[in-house]
């Protein structure tokens, strides 16, 4: 069973960049899309964004222009950075995996996505 | 963005009671909506994709229905580890959205 686990500063200063690495048990990094989801003190949850095994990345775009995730393969593990941190940045940031599932259908296979496997997830406060 | 809605936000059961957890899209998302169960300091775990697919490992007391915008989480019977908040999610577009939550308390 595939596990993931989130690491990382538990406490970043305004202004400055949130950085968390999410490290995948096994080799299965080379083969899904990998996401970061955030969820704020008493609040719902927000997907920040993925990536995909080849890199290619999509962001959500309330945060797009502080975001950047990043793969390392050679690791087994994958990275977010999240600069111009804010008290509103403030949350539990949980890594997941975010599996594409096929069901075949009479004529045609259809295909979805879920976020099938999460790490524990980690608390980041932003105060000076 | 896709806007998804949950209804209600909180909802009192006892052991044992059927629930439905009710789930609306802003847009029409086909069958790509997903369910997930939160207990408090935990991780949420998934329970059902494709609307109505229940994931492995997951009691059969769960079940999902729904296409289009409107979509259905039921427990036929409520055990004492189903007290939790339900989210919905959906996997048609990005940036995926979630709902606000349904928060089942015991009553």
């Amino acid at each position: 069973q595939v596990q993931l686990q989130e690491s990382g500063p538990g406490l970043v200063k305004p202004s400055e960049t949130l950085s968390l690495t999410c490290t995948v048990s096994d080799d299965s990094i080379s083969t899904y899309y990998w996401s970061w989801i955030r969820q704020p003190p008493g609040k719902s949850l927000e997907w920040i964004g993925h990536i995909s095994s080849s890199g290619s990345t999509n962001y959500n775009p309330s945060l797009k222009s502080r975001v950047t995730i990043s793969l390392d393969t050679s690791r087994n593990r994958f990275s977010l950075k999240l600069s111009s941190a804010t008290a509103a940045d403030t949350a539990v940031y949980y890594c997941a995996r975010d599996t594409k599932i096929t069901i075949f259908g009479v004529v045609t296979p259809y295909y979805y996505y879920a976020l099938d496997v999460w790490g524990q997830g980690t608390t980041v406060t932003v105060s000076s | 963005d896709i806007q998804m809605t949950q209804s209600p936000s909180s909802l009192s059961a006892s052991v044992g009671d059927r629930v439905t957890l009710t789930c609306r899209a802003s847009q029409s998302i086909g069958s790509n909506l997903n369910w997930y169960q939160q207990k408090p300091g935990k991780a949420p775990t998934l329970l059902i994709y494709s609307a109505s697919s229940l994931q492995s490992g997951v009691p059969p007391r769960f079940s999902g229905s729904g296409v289009g915008t409107d979509f259905t989480l039921t427990i036929s019977s409520l055990q004492p580890g189903d007290f939790a908040t339900y989210y919905c999610q959906q996997s048609y577009s990005t940036p995926r959205t979630f709902g606000q939550g349904t928060k089942l308390e015991i009553k």
